[in-house]
């Protein structure tokens, strides 16, 4: 069954760096999705991404952070320089609307700002 | 601020009964309603989706709408330790698709 994938699992990072997250979205589908999740807290919306550009943002979605979809199989998450509250895990989720709904999540980066 | 609202739990039940979870959410224009599974460190699962006011079976889930009381609620029959988790309800926000989850209610099904 094809499914959504992330890389890296894990990243470390300082604090002021950038990093890049990165993930291959199932190959169907066109529509593409950031989320993250502070340890012990909810899922939070950051971007959603189709036809090459941003079509919703999440007020945390600021200018710290880019997406892009390099390639015809890569989406990725920018952010410029980190913040000790940028930890957590970050999610990517793909879907094909044209037949299902159903947002598909990969397994996630942990990302740990020191 | 539109809220999706779940009682954190832990909710324990024994394994063999029915598990009730359930959610209630501020917009009343949310017309799509979604109920996800997280097992502890992994990413979310969908496991069923609602559109219309009544029950949606699909084995031993069911969902139930009522959009009068902004009410959806997830129906666990049969219990197994294996569907020990958090379960998130989500809608979509605002008039896109991005979703907006609850905090989640933890269950704990016992041998």
């Amino acid at each position: 069954e094809p499914e959504v994938t992330q890389t890296p699992s894990h990243q470390v990072t300082q604090m002021g760096q950038e990093v890049i997250l990165r993930c291959v979205p199932i190959s169907n589908h066109l529509y593409f999705y950031w989320y993250r999740q502070i340890l012990g807290q909810k899922v939070e919306f950051l971007v959603s991404f189709y036809n090459n550009e941003i079509s919703e943002k999440s007020e945390i979605f600021d200018d710290q952070f880019s997406v892009e979809r390099p390639d015809g199989s890569n989406f990725t998450l920018k952010i410029r320089s980190t913040k000790l509250e940028d930890s957590a895990m970050y999610f990517c989720a793909s879907e094909n609307r044209a037949s299902t709904d159903t947002q598909y999540f990969g397994p996630g980066t942990r990302l740990t700002v020191l | 601020q539109k809220e999706v609202e779940q009682n954190s739990g832990p909710l324990s039940v024994p394994e063999g009964a029915i598990a009730s979870l359930n959610c209630t959410y501020s917009d009343r224009g949310s017309q799509s309603f979604f109920w996800y599974r997280q097992y502890s460190g992994k990413s979310p699962e969908l496991i069923m989706s609602i559109y219309s006011n009544g029950d949606k079976e699909d084995g031993r889930f069911t969902a139930q709408l009522n959009k009068a009381s902004q009410y959806v609620s997830l129906l666990i029959r049969d219990s197994q330790p294996s569907d020990s988790a958090t379960y998130l309800c989500a809608v979509y926000k605002d008039s896109g698709y991005a979703l907006n989850f609850g905090k989640g209610t933890s269950l704990l099904v016992t041998p």
